[in-house]
């Protein structure tokens, strides 16, 4: 079974800095998926990034980028810029090639200081 | 294009009763797939639907069911509900494609609460 694991349960960021959240994971598949995802306040779950493992170049969506090192089977987001916008729980998801079961991790909840 | 919706978005029942949850995709998507949050157990993957036939399913008790209909819309159903089923269920649709990266789009989640 594969498991996701982040070890930093909380962490802070001034406003305009940049901050890098953790996720290593476990699995023995060679072809899977994984994700960075938001949840504000709201409840409301955001995917932020994803990531395929058969490509070797790290994804970027504008302030946000990730770290993926697949024989280390670390993957870290990196938020550049950090806005007040970007306070909330983040999550980090694998999924199985061909499979819709998304394991989570325990999350970071990220608080942006003004 | 109109996001994953989810009905209701809070409900109150009682022990042993019974809830049925629904879920409506994004336009096109045609797999479906349940999540429990809870702040103990974190999020766990209920089962996911596609096509109407169940094709996953998590580690949860038969109590948990689940189905979907012809234009993907999707239900959940509890019975003989528990205290610990108190919950955030979300509901998350895909493309359930490789050229999508199986990317999964979640609704804003019913907040269940068992008295």
């Amino acid at each position: 079974a594969q498991t996701v694991t982040q070890s930093q349960p909380e962490m802070s960021v001034q406003e305009a800095e940049t901050v890098t959240l953790s996720c290593t994971y476990d699995t023995s598949e060679s072809d899977y998926y994984l994700f960075w995802y938001k949840q504000p306040p709201s409840r409301q779950m955001i995917l932020v990034i994803r990531q395929e493992a058969y490509k070797q170049q790290n994804a970027t969506e504008n302030r946000f980028s990730v770290n993926f090192q697949k024989a280390a089977k670390s993957f870290s987001l990196k938020i550049s810029d950090s806005q007040l916008g970007d306070a909330a729980m983040y999550f980090c998801a694998y999924l199985n090639f061909g499979n819709e079961k998304l394991t989570f991790g325990t999350g970071t909840r990220l608080t942006i200081i003004p | 294009k109109a996001g994953v919706t989810q009905t209701p978005r809070y409900l109150i029942k009682t022990r042993g009763q019974q809830v049925t949850l629904s879920c409506s995709p994004i336009s096109g998507h045609r797999s479906v797939s349940w999540y429990q949050q809870t702040p103990g157990q974190g999020l766990q993957f209920l089962f996911e639907y596609f096509s109407e036939t169940q094709r996953n399913k998590g580690n949860f008790p038969g109590r948990f069911s689940g189905r979907q209909f012809s234009n993907s819309r999707s239900e959940m159903n509890v019975s003989t509900l528990e205290l610990g089923d108190s919950a955030l269920y979300l509901c998350a649709s895909s493309l359930a494609t490789t050229s999508s990266s199986y990317e999964q789009y979640f609704g804003p989640g019913t907040r269940l609460t068992v008295t």
